[in-house]
């Protein structure tokens, strides 16, 4: 079974300070994919960034960037420059080619980005 | 076009009722659907999926059901709603040639 675990349930931060927020997951499948994806107040899902597990180079979205250590099944969420929007409960997910793309979540991280 | 629409956005049921979520989608044909529970404080669980019209795969044993009549419609029911059925409901599709999923805005569903 594969499992996603985000072991800090809140975070603060200050506005345009950087941020991590951190990630592991448990798989033994070869060909997977991860993701962040943001669940601001009004709860609608949105995909804020997605990683390939065959591509060693990390992926960036704008301010947000990630740092996938495939070994170690690590896959933290850097936020630069972050904002009063970026407000948010922030949700690292994990599916694999076999599965129908279904996505594993893990139980989220609620960052607060104060003024 | 990946919108995908859901309705109602928000429900109160007495236990005991019965439940019709819908969910239809915009885009290419054949989209995989599935339906994602969220309850408070804890994170998405899968509930269904479906990877085309009258196939339903179900992930957790519940008093809750499944159909896709129409290729873009998915429809979550229960024919009696249990206080532990309260959350957040929410409908995704695949989004075409890759592995994203795109999500709709969510049904919230209160059990009293």
């Amino acid at each position: 079974a594969q499992t996603v675990t985000q072991s800090q349930p809140e975070m603060s931060v200050q506005e345009a300070e950087t941020v991590t927020l951190s990630c592991t997951y448990d798989t033994s499948e070869n060909n997977y994919y991860l993701f962040w994806y943001k669940q601001p107040p009004s709860r609608q899902m949105i995909l804020v960034i997605r990683q390939e597990a065959y591509k060693q180079q990390n992926a960036t979205e704008n301010r947000f960037s990630v740092n996938f250590q495939k070994a170690a099944k690590s896959f933290s969420l850097k936020i630069s420059d972050s904002q009063l929007g970026d407000t948010a409960m922030y949700f690292c997910a994990f599916t694999w080619g076999g599965s129908n793309y279904k996505l594993t979540f893990g139980k989220g991280t609620l960052l607060t980005v104060n003024p | 076009s990946q919108t995908i629409h859901q309705w109602p956005a928000t429900l109160v049921q007495p236990v005991g009722s019965p439940l019709s979520l819908e969910c239809t989608v915009e885009g290419t044909s054949n989209p995989n659907l599935y339906w994602y529970r969220q309850a408070a404080g804890r994170g998405l669980q899968l509930l269904f999926y479906s990877v085309g019209i009258g196939q339903i795969s179900s992930e957790v044993p519940q008093n809750l059901s499944a159909s896709r009549p129409q290729d873009r419609q998915f429809i979550l029911s229960s024919k009696k709603l249990l206080l532990s059925d309260s959350g957040f409901y929410l409908c995704a599709r695949g989004k075409d040639g890759a592995n994203v999923l795109t999500f709709g805005a969510g049904s919230r569903l209160t059990v009293l």
